[in-house]
């Protein structure tokens, strides 16, 4: 099956830097990778996904690349912000059609400080 | 409903007693999915329903853990003989047939088991 490999699990940053963190998946079948955000306490949110047919895919601040060949997937988010500071999982699923599955990283604690 | 809907959403149950989880999924999303989050982790794959069939039930941990679904409607996670090991949140989600885009989760039962 999937497995889904994240770094780093803590990272620390202040605000207005950039943040990044990285995954790694082992299914070359896989093509739908999204980013959750999930703050103390609450549900996981998705807040970008990008799927295997483009390499990269932005939305204001944040964007998510896809290297394919190499089997890794990126979310950066620039001009940090402290209300960024949460827990983000990055997925990975083979979606053929049907509902199936998303194996999900051991997500990366994001700390933004003033 | 609206969203995705949880209950109870929290429970404390003494070791050894079975527990009945709800999830409600989102109208018409004909898949649902079961997840895990132990305390500081990521989430762990239980199961997920097609309608009221489970073509992937391979994350559940043990025979004490079973789930079922009515139809594309409510479904419920039985954990029998509970065990400290089972204290977690318990995330549900949901999605339309044809595909895993578009996860939304419900916002969780919290289990402790004492």
């Amino acid at each position: 099956g999937e497995n889904v490999e994240q770094h780093p699990s803590t990272l620390s940053v202040q605000e207005g830097d950039s943040a990044v963190i990285k995954c790694t998946y082992s299914d070359s079948a896989s093509n739908y990778f999204p980013w959750y955000k999930q703050e103390l306490g609450k549900r996981p949110q998705l807040i970008i996904d990008i799927r295997s047919n483009v390499g990269e895919k932005k939305d204001q601040r944040i964007a998510v690349t896809l290297n394919k060949t190499a089997k890794h997937f990126s979310l950066h988010i620039t001009e940090t912000q402290p209300e960024d500071s949460a827990v983000y999982f990055c997925a990975a699923s083979r979606n053929t059609g049907t509902a199936s599955k998303l194996t999900f990283g051991t997500g990366t604690r994001l700390q933004v400080t003033l | 409903g609206a969203g995705v809907s949880q209950s109870p959403s929290n429970k404390v149950t003494e070791k050894g007693k079975d527990v009945e989880l709800r999830c409600d999924p989102i109208s018409g999303h004909t898949a649902l999915y079961w997840y895990r989050q132990r305390l500081g982790q990521g989430l762990e794959f239980l199961i997920y329903f097609q309608g009221n069939s489970a073509p992937d039930k391979s994350g559940l941990p043990s025979d004490r853990f079973s789930a079922e679904r009515t139809g594309e409607s409510v479904s419920t996670l039985t954990i029998q003989r509970t065990q400290q090991e089972d204290s977690a949140v318990y995330l549900c989600a949901s999605t339309p047939a044809s595909a895993v885009y578009g996860y939304t989760f419900g916002s969780g039962t919290r289990l402790t088991v004492v």
